[in-house]
């Protein structure tokens, strides 16, 4: 079991540009949550999607969108970046959805964006 | 979800028990104490969890006063490789699976 998995692991952007973070969940997980974390600070919860639709969002811009596709991987988008977006973007999976019991979250390792 | 209280940061002796508190005294009874770290540039790792009764699993033991007002973490022979950031949150188990995460513990174990 791979666990989750994001990509790409690093990225530098330049002001202005769009960007799409990809997260597979861990086998089994069927619902997904995006974290921003900038240095030095806690990680930061952006959205979470279970079944393909938007359950709850934190304290974030609408340059911040998302996408659950039917296989559970999910996409982070952000636009019109903003050297402020720098940070790393944590994509976390649960194993079970919105009625049941959730457990512990598994986090990835990461996308470091660099806004140049 | 309540909100948590963590000392920035703590020192611990190699071999030595690590005892990293935290202070949610707004927590409400459906509530789960979770405890998660953060190795440098590494995703969160969840560590334990528990509602009110004392809990252990093979990495620590989570113990949480009878109030549910504060609870304590316990690394029984802290290693090298727990220095890391502990994070405490509390949140509903049940529903939307979102954590929100405070400063945490900055744990340095020195040799």
């Amino acid at each position: 079991d791979a666990g989750v998995t994001q990509s790409p692991t690093h990225l530098i952007k330049t002001r202005g540009q769009q960007v799409t973070l990809r997260c597979s969940p861990k086998s089994g997980h069927d619902t997904v949550s995006w974290y921003q974390q900038a240095l030095g600070q806690g990680p930061q919860f952006i959205f979470q999607y279970y079944e393909e639709e938007e359950r709850q969002r934190g304290n974030f811009p609408d340059r911040f969108s998302g996408h659950q596709f039917p296989n559970y991987s999910s996409e982070l988008n952000v636009n019109a970046l903003l050297l402020g977006d720098s940070a790393l973007y944590l994509c976390a999976s649960s194993p079970l959805g919105m009625n049941r019991e959730n457990t512990e979250a598994f986090f990835g390792q990461g996308t470091r964006l660099t806004v140049v | 979800d309540a909100k948590t209280t963590q000392p920035p940061s703590m020192d611990c002796a190699e071999g030595r028990a690590a005892n990293l508190p935290c202070n949610h005294s707004t927590i409400s009874g459906n509530e789960y104490v979770y405890w998660y770290r953060q190795i440098h540039s590494q995703g969160p790792q969840y560590i334990i969890h528990g509602l009110k009764n004392n809990e252990t699993n093979e990495m620590a033991s989570l113990i949480i006063t009878e109030d549910r007002k504060s609870s304590t973490l316990i690394l029984p022979h802290a290693t090298l490789r727990d220095t890391a950031v502990y994070y405490c949150i509390v949140r509903v188990v049940r529903g939307v699976n979102d954590m929100r995460f405070g400063a945490g513990t900055r744990l340095t174990v020195k040799p």
